[in-house]
């Protein structure tokens, strides 16, 4: 079946500018994250949905980081006034179920370049 | 102190070699994954772990709960195994991954 799909898979940006990144989970996947990867660096956690609880939104690194989901669709990050140290690969996972009990699926990310 | 450690770096083996890669943690998990990210980025979940040992072909991941430790063992290592390997673990009861900072592995034919 469809695995978790991300766009646009590259984004270039100039700072200040705000931008949206896109995610869309595999289907009947309650549970989605958002993690991103900046150059040579760990994956960090940013947000996380499950169902129709309040997402947790302690990765998130500044007030300028936000994102939404739709039931137990599509979700859209969205990054406003871009800074050059936004520049990261912004991956999209999802899971069957919540609590650490479920293998996660990751998307193939979308690198963006804030300049 | 980062929470999650893993060991070696960087690691650079002849084909056929058995391999190991090493992950600690210092904080209460609910489980515990292996991944592997491909020099294009993309990341596949090998293994995900509570107790005991896990194989898939020549893969095997093993954890020890009490000393907080897993294991990534490569049995007849292949030039195509080269890639990063990533420990997480959900802390607690929580959803989100938390990260190691990734083992490079490169087999050489």
């Amino acid at each position: 079946g469809a695995g978790v799909s991300q766009s646009p898979s590259n984004k270039v940006t100039e700072k200040g500018k705000d931008v949206e990144l896109r995610c869309d989970p595999i289907s009947g996947h309650t549970a989605l994250y958002w993690y991103r990867q900046r150059l040579g660096q760990g994956l960090e956690f940013l947000i996380y949905f499950q169902g129709n609880s309040a997402p947790d939104k302690s990765g998130l690194p500044s007030d300028r980081f936000s994102a939404e989901r739709t039931g137990e669709s599509v979700s859209t990050l969205t990054i406003q006034r871009t800074q050059q140290e936004d520049s990261a690969v912004y991956l999209c996972a999802s899971s069957l179920g919540f609590l650490g009990l479920y293998e996660q699926y990751f998307g193939p990310g979308t690198r963006l370049t804030v300049t | 102190k980062n929470e999650v450690e893993q060991s070696p770096q960087n690691l650079t083996a002849q084909e056929g070699e058995f391999i190991t890669i090493n992950c600690s943690y210092s904080v209460g998990i609910s489980a515990l994954h292996w991944l592997q990210q491909h020099p294009g980025g993309g990341i596949v979940s090998l293994f995900m772990l509570s107790s005991g040992k896990k194989k898939h072909g020549r893969l095997i991941a093993t954890i020890n709960i009490q000393e907080k430790h897993s294991s990534l063992h490569i049995t007849a290592s292949h030039p195509r195994d080269s890639a990063v390997y990533i420990c997480a673990v959900n802390r607690g009861s929580q959803g989100n991954l938390i990260f190691g900072k990734g083992t490079k592995l490169s087999v050489k034919p």
